[in-house]
């Protein structure tokens, strides 16, 4: 089973800032099948990217992903008030099917 | 626009088994994709339970399968997860959402205890 790591757990910036959050996989993850998700207190997770580096539907270009093989990044090029919350990364595995998420990061207002 | 709205008892005794429904909107679930559970325990990360194709077909997480069933209803678009023999480890906020290769679609997601 692939286990995904993220760091940091957590991230303290401002608004304007630029984040940078990191999904390391303990064995090489198809770029096809890397995902990041945003969840918000009392809601469910929203897909932000999917294929590692496409943004999924709505998503604002400011949120950005990048990697391959073992490491991934999820880069967010200026903080939005709206954008402090937890973020997952996510694989999916076929042999044999699986889906895993990291422990996630959580991104506070410093 | 697709809408996912899980329904079910919120609180469940130890070693007995948890329902839940998923409710599906905006797309019918025959025309493709596969349907899943992912869990959330309270101020943890999430885990993914199972899912389903309209056929039938199924996928479970192997840390749970010896307890999982997920079942469809294509006649009331809706897809139905059972977990049995819950315990504490169990309570989590359950979430319902349409699968390929991510998770693109998910209902608001409902807490279920677990507690006598």
């Amino acid at each position: 089973e692939i286990v995904l790591t993220q760091s940091p757990g957590t991230l303290s910036l401002s608004p304007g800032e630029r984040a940078t959050l990191s999904c390391r996989a303990s064995q090489s993850v198809s770029s096809s099948y890397l995902a990041w998700y945003q969840q918000k207190p009392g809601q469910a997770p929203r897909l932000l990217i999917y294929g590692a580096s496409s943004r999924a539907t709505g998503i604002p270009d400011r949120f950005s992903g990048s990697g391959s093989g073992t490491d991934f990044t999820l880069t967010i090029s200026r903080l939005e008030p709206e954008d402090f919350a937890v973020y997952y990364c996510q694989q999916y595995g076929s042999s044999p099917l699986m889906y895993t998420f990291g422990q996630g990061t959580k991104l506070e207002i410093k | 626009q697709v809408q996912l709205q899980e329904s079910g008892p919120g609180l469940v005794k130890p070693s007995e088994t948890l329902s839940l429904t998923c409710a599906v909107s905006g797309y019918s679930i025959s025309s493709g994709y596969y349907w899943g559970w992912i869990r959330q325990p309270p101020g943890k990360g999430l885990e993914w339970i199972g899912s389903i194709y309209h056929s039938g077909s199924t996928y479970y997480n192997p840390s749970l399968k010896s307890r999982v069933t997920i079942s469809v209803d294509t006649s009331k678009n809706q897809f139905s997860l059972k977990l049995s023999s819950v315990t504490a480890a169990d309570t989590a906020v359950y979430y319902c959402a349409r699968v390929a290769t991510t998770f693109d679609y998910w209902g608001q997601g409902t807490l279920v205890t677990v507690s006598s």
